[in-house]
């Protein structure tokens, strides 16, 4: 079974702080995803990388940056934490199918971050 | 742009009774898969059921049925006889053919209570 793991479940952290979020997947998967969720919104894209080294903004970029050294790991970073950051955090990761529409897209996530940022 | 509307925000159903969560989505691309994800308290999504838009017969898992309706383009989740256990959310995602990145889009998800 495809695993993701995420650093913290739960996370407090101070305004202006440096915030580092790791996601770990143990199947070999190209794609790689961080979201942010919030009450009534769903899941929105933060960033998502499809190559070790590669990544691409997605709906809410602003105020997070990424970094993928290892095509296992992907790291969501809050360069100066604000409030308005408080959220539920889900990595997901993905096989991408040249043939199979549904591996194409199906994500597997991992377990969540709750942060805090007080 | 791909789109996609859950227009409950909260449901409530009685415990052994069928249920149904609305999912209508908006593409442009002839190509697309529906997914529904559970997302129990503990806050990891579990995938549940999967429907390919060029799938000639509704999907079923289990208990999970999607009752997909290409014309209308809505995509329904039913859940039969429910489980306490079925308290959840409930979101609908739709990835399409043309869009190269494999990313998902989500709706804002439905709240489902069950009863006992």
């Amino acid at each position: 079974d495809v695993k993701v793991t995420q650093s913290s479940r739960y996370l407090v952290k101070r305004t202006g702080e440096k915030v580092f979020l790791e996601c770990v997947q143990d199947m070999d998967h190209e794609n790689m995803f961080w979201y942010r969720q919030d009450p009534g919104l769903g899941l929105r894209l933060i960033y998502f990388s499809y190559d070790v080294k590669m990544k691409e903004k997605g709906d809410i970029p602003e105020g997070y940056s990424v970094s993928r050294e290892k095509k296992e790991r992907f790291s969501l970073i809050l360069e100066s934490a604000s409030t308005n950051q408080t959220s539920m955090y889900l990595c997901a990761s993905s096989f991408p199918s040249q043939t199979v529409l549904r591996s194409s897209y199906e994500q597997y996530f991992g377990p969540g971050t709750r942060l805090t940022v007080t | 742009a791909q789109k996609i509307t859950q227009t409950q925000p909260g449901m409530f159903v009685q415990e052994k009774e069928a249920v149904t969560l609305d999912c209508t989505y908006d593409t442009s691309d002839p190509s697309y898969g529906l997914f529904w994800y559970k997302q129990p308290s503990s806050g990891e999504m579990i995938f549940l059921i999967y429907q390919g838009s060029y799938d000639q017969q509704n999907a079923t898992e289990g208990r999970y049925s999607l009752n997909f309706q290409k014309a209308r383009k809505s995509a329904n989740l039913v859940i039969s006889a429910s489980q306490l256990g079925d308290s959840a959310m409930y979101f609908c995602a739709m990835g399409g053919d043309m869009d190269s990145s494999y990313k998902l889009i989500f709706g804002s998800g439905t709240r489902l209570l069950v009863r006992p």
